[in-house]
């Protein structure tokens, strides 16, 4: 099966521009999650879809950030306007489970931002 | 708020060693625990995981065990290859309404040929 698509793979902006990453899960996956991942740590939740609804966002700094997830299968993640501590990878992932039972995510390449 | 530890944040062994990267969480309602290889460039990868209701499970050298009551889950890996050298990351979730994973910080394996 295909995997979960990215793009772009790199992003180079100044602070206070505004930047947009797109998704594309695994087909029928009905959960999607952006992670932000800064260098030498683990990925941080950013927010969470099932289907085209948001299920968690709490990590989500509302003020800059904000996500979408039209007819529940591509997702867009936009920064607007970014600030140098944004620096980071940019991970989409995809997962089948929406029942109480966990289950792994597939996750893409990620988008690697650098603002300067 | 809830957390995962992950030790040691750097590992080198020889190639055919054992290595062994352990994990504590603090969300007494986890009940699934996820294992993610990340190799340079590409975004982490599952390579096992393991149920709150199963205390160990293998697939060929990778091995993880959970142990519950203290918290604490491990991954081990026999017979090292150069090959599995990358950054390993533990993972904790739960179901709240809404799946929540928390990732350990990483373990970065070198495996010397």
């Amino acid at each position: 099966e295909a995997g979960v698509a990215q793009s772009p793979r790199y992003k180079i902006i100044e602070k206070r521009q505004s930047v947009a990453f797109w998704c594309n899960p695994i087909s029928g996956h009905a959960t999607l999650y952006w992670y932000q991942q800064i260098l030498g740590q683990g990925p941080k939740l950013l927010i969470q879809f099932q289907n085209n609804g948001v299920v968690d966002d709490s990590q989500l700094p509302k003020d800059r950030f904000s996500a979408e997830r039209l007819k529940g299968v591509d997702s867009t993640l936009k920064i607007q306007p970014a600030k140098l501590e944004d620096s980071a990878v940019y991970l989409c992932a995809s997962s089948l489970v929406i029942t109480g039972q966990g289950g792994g995510y597939t996750f893409g390449s990620g988008t690697r931002l650098t603002v300067v | 708020g809830e957390n995962v530890e992950q030790h040691p944040s750097t590992l080198s062994v020889q190639e055919g060693d054992s290595a062994v990267i352990k994990c504590t969480y603090s969300d007494s309602a986890s009940n699934y625990f996820p294992w993610y290889k990340q190799e340079l460039g590409k975004g982490p990868q599952l390579i096992i995981d393991i149920r709150s209701n199963v205390g160990e499970k293998k697939d060929q050298r990778i091995a993880v065990t959970l142990n519950k009551t203290a918290k604490h889950f491990s991954l081990h890996i026999t017979e090292t290859q150069p090959e599995d050298s990358a950054v390993y990351f533990c993972a904790a979730s739960s179901y709240t309404g809404g799946f929540k994973t928390i990732f350990g910080a990483g373990t970065r394996l070198f495996v010397k040929a």
